[in-house]
């Protein structure tokens, strides 16, 4: 049974580029939420996903958004890239109406 | 406002000391509480969690207490080892009725056991 993946594990690019990471939920799980966590700090709910629709969202400008696969899988793009957006992106997948999230090993973005 | 207020931000014991970490959240409308560890490099990993008609959970040498009066939290590590060492967050969810619920974070604590 696979636990949450996302994919790539590093990047590095440069302000103002756009940027797609991606993330499969664990077997089951219909539900994918995604976080940023920046250096020393705890993870900031970006938003989630459920049914291929946003169905929260966090404190989070445009240039953030999301899909959801009918496979379940999400994406998440961030555009006009800012040094600020340097962080290490997490996500998380449960099934619905449950609580327990499980997290993936995240993406390293490095904006330069 | 949601937030959640984590402390101490730092934790250094001896190795079979106990260990305590406290949180106090905003929200009274919040009723499930997880505990979470990240490793150096790794992802954040469920270690305990709380919901809010259950005062106190336990599991082997991990015990979390929940004051729902006060919106207070906290996670208790008996008989500490080496390899508790790590970062610990607890987060609180909202209810928003029924749906899987974003995890409000606090800030960390960094917990080192020393041998």
């Amino acid at each position: 049974d696979a636990g949450v993946t996302q994919s790539p594990t590093h990047l590095i690019k440069t302000r103002g580029q756009q940027v797609t990471l991606r993330c499969s939920p664990k077997s089951g799980h219909d539900t994918v939420s995604w976080y940023q966590q920046a250096l020393g700090q705890g993870p900031q709910f970006i938003f989630q996903y459920y049914e291929e629709e946003e169905r929260q969202r966090g404190n989070f400008p445009d240039r953030f958004s999301g899909h959801q696969f009918p496979n379940y899988s999400s994406e998440l793009n961030v555009n006009a890239l800012l040094l600020g957006d340097s962080a290490l992106y997490l996500c998380a997948s449960t099934t619905g109406g449950t609580d327990t999230q499980y997290f993936g090993p995240g993406t390293r973005l490095t904006v330069l | 406002g949601e937030n959640v207020e984590q402390h101490p931000s730092t934790l250094s014991v001896q190795e079979g000391d106990s260990a305590v970490i406290k949180c106090t959240y905003s929200d009274s409308a919040s009723n499930y509480f997880p505990w979470y560890k990240q490793e150096l490099g790794k992802r954040p990993q469920l270690i305990i969690d709380i919901r809010s008609n259950v005062g106190e959970k336990k599991d082997q040498r991990i015990a979390v207490t929940l004051n729902k009066t006060a919106k207070h939290f906290s996670l208790h590590i008996t008989e500490t080892q080496p390899e508790d060492s790590a970062v610990y967050f607890c987060a609180a969810t909202p209810n928003y009725g029924g749906a899987t619920n974003k995890l409000i974070f606090g800030t960390g604590t960094l917990l080192a056991v020393q041998p």
